[in-house]
């Protein structure tokens, strides 16, 4: 069946302003997390849902960082007044459910750059 | 939190030797271990995977250990081929905190032919 995906696929913006990022996980997956992968480096936990559940927003770096996942399914994160060390990958991963060690399967990233 | 430290960061190998990747977690209640494999430009797909209740798994090419009384766990690629040449993350998570994956920082894995 179709993978995650996210778009857009590439984002520039400017310094200051405020962007959405979208990520459509695998159908009948419960679970979706949101990473952040900067320049040479590993990956940073920023998000994640469950089902209905008050989502985990441990791994957000500012309050300028919120994300929302409407019904169960579409997630989108958004930043708002962008700063240039928020230029990074921003991947999202599904996974069956969050209450069990399910594989996560990540979509292809959007890459945002911020000038 | 938890902590992932991956050695080494980066790793040459002539094509059919054994490539060895380390890594050590500090949350003794993490029960999940997966390593992804990243191409230049593409998302992170899961190589192999292992839960606490096994100390090895193998699938082909591809081993993983887990020692859970010394925190460490590592990667094992046999007969290392060119298309093995990527950045291989590992990562560890606990399902009481909804599996939310820890990564290592990576390691850049080129297979000379």
């Amino acid at each position: 069946g179709a993978g995650v995906s996210q778009s857009p696929s590439n984002k520039v913006t400017e310094k200051g302003k405020d962007v959405e990022l979208r990520c459509d996980p695998i159908s009948g997956h419960t679970a979706l997390y949101w990473y952040r992968q900067s320049l040479g480096q590993g990956l940073e936990f920023l998000i994640y849902f469950q089902g209905n559940s008050a989502p985990d927003k441990s791994g957000l770096p500012s309050d300028r960082f919120s994300a929302e996942r409407t019904g169960g399914s579409v997630s989108t994160l958004t930043i708002q007044r962008t700063q240039q060390e928020d230029s990074a990958v921003y991947l999202c991963a599904s996974s069956k459910q969050a209450s069990s060690t399910d594989t996560q399967y990540f979509g292809p990233g959007t890459r945002l750059t911020v000038l | 939190g938890e902590n992932v430290e991956q050695h080494p960061s980066t790793l040459s190998v002539q094509e059919g030797d054994s490539a060895v990747i380390k890594c050590t977690y500090s949350d003794s209640a993490s029960n999940y271990f997966p390593w992804y494999k990243q191409e230049l430009g593409k998302r992170p797909q899961l190589i192999i995977d292992i839960r606490s209740n096994v100390g090895e798994k193998k699938d082909q090419r591809i081993a993983v250990t887990l020692n859970k009384t010394a925190k460490h766990f590592s990667l094992h690629i046999t007969e290392t081929q060119p298309e093995d040449s990527a950045v291989y993350f590992c990562a560890a998570s606990k399902q009481a905190a909804g599996n939310k994956l820890t990564f290592g920082g990576g390691t850049r894995v080129l297979v000379k032919p």
